[in-house]
């Protein structure tokens, strides 16, 4: 089974600083990664997915992701984050042909921007 | 394009009842997954199902159960509810069973057992 583990819980930033999520999995497999962001009272949407291809996929809001095969990582990326960011981000991952254990998530970044 | 529609948005239950909800997939997704989202467990997968049939579950109790209608919406029951059930459930839904088109997520159901 699939594991995934974003290590920064909490993030407060500045308006316009620069961010960078952390996302590890544990899988030995090929897997689809997916990047996933949920604003305060709102569903999850998807900001950016990456299947195959290209290691640097970019997103929905200005966002981007970079995956490092050897690294088992899949970090999240943006040059200059705005108040309208802050939300929860999700790091998701799942063999190509689904799995038995659905979409596997991180427990989720706290991302606060400060005005 | 309709979204994915959970309904009730929410729901209160007392312990040892029971509990449906309704998920509607986008027009023309054929898989439906279920997720629930607790702040301590974070999201977990409940179960999968794909033209009215479950291809996965996950590590829950016999009590969590589901099924697919074969217009593709899906419903979750809950039998003998636990204040531990309390949660947001969400509903996703995908055109085919593989992972190659991602999945679009629902509002969830936010249910609460006292």
């Amino acid at each position: 089974a699939q594991s995934v583990s974003q290590h920064n819980h909490h993030v407060i930033l500045s308006e316009a600083a620069s961010l960078e999520l952390g996302c590890n999995y544990s899988y030995g497999g090929t897997v689809n990664l997916f990047w996933y962001v949920q604003y305060p009272g709102q569903h999850l949407q998807l900001l950016l997915k990456y299947f195959s291809g290209d290691p640097l996929v970019k997103g929905i809001k200005g966002f981007e992701a970079e995956f490092i095969k050897s690294k088992f990582s899949f970090n999240l990326r943006k040059p200059s984050v705005q108040w309208s960011d802050t939300a929860e981000y999700f790091c998701a991952v799942i063999p190509p042909g689904g799995g038995a254990d659905g979409l596997t998530f991180g427990k989720g970044t706290h991302l606060i921007i400060q005005p | 394009k309709a979204g994915v529609t959970q309904t009730p948005r929410y729901l209160i239950k007392t312990r040892g009842q029971q509990v449906t909800l309704s998920c509607s997939p986008i027009s023309g997704h054929r898989s439906v997954s279920w997720y629930q989202q607790t702040p301590g467990q974070g999201l977990q997968f409940l179960f999968e199902y794909f033209s009215e049939t479950q291809r996965n579950k996950g590590n829950f109790p016999g009590r969590f159960s589901g099924r697919q209608f074969s217009n593709s919406r899906s419903e979750m029951n809950v039998s003998t509810l636990e204040l531990g059930d309390s949660a947001l459930y969400l509903c996703a839904s995908s055109p085919a069973g593989t992972a190659n088109y991602g999945y679009t997520f629902g509002s969830g159901t936010r249910l609460t057992v006292v």
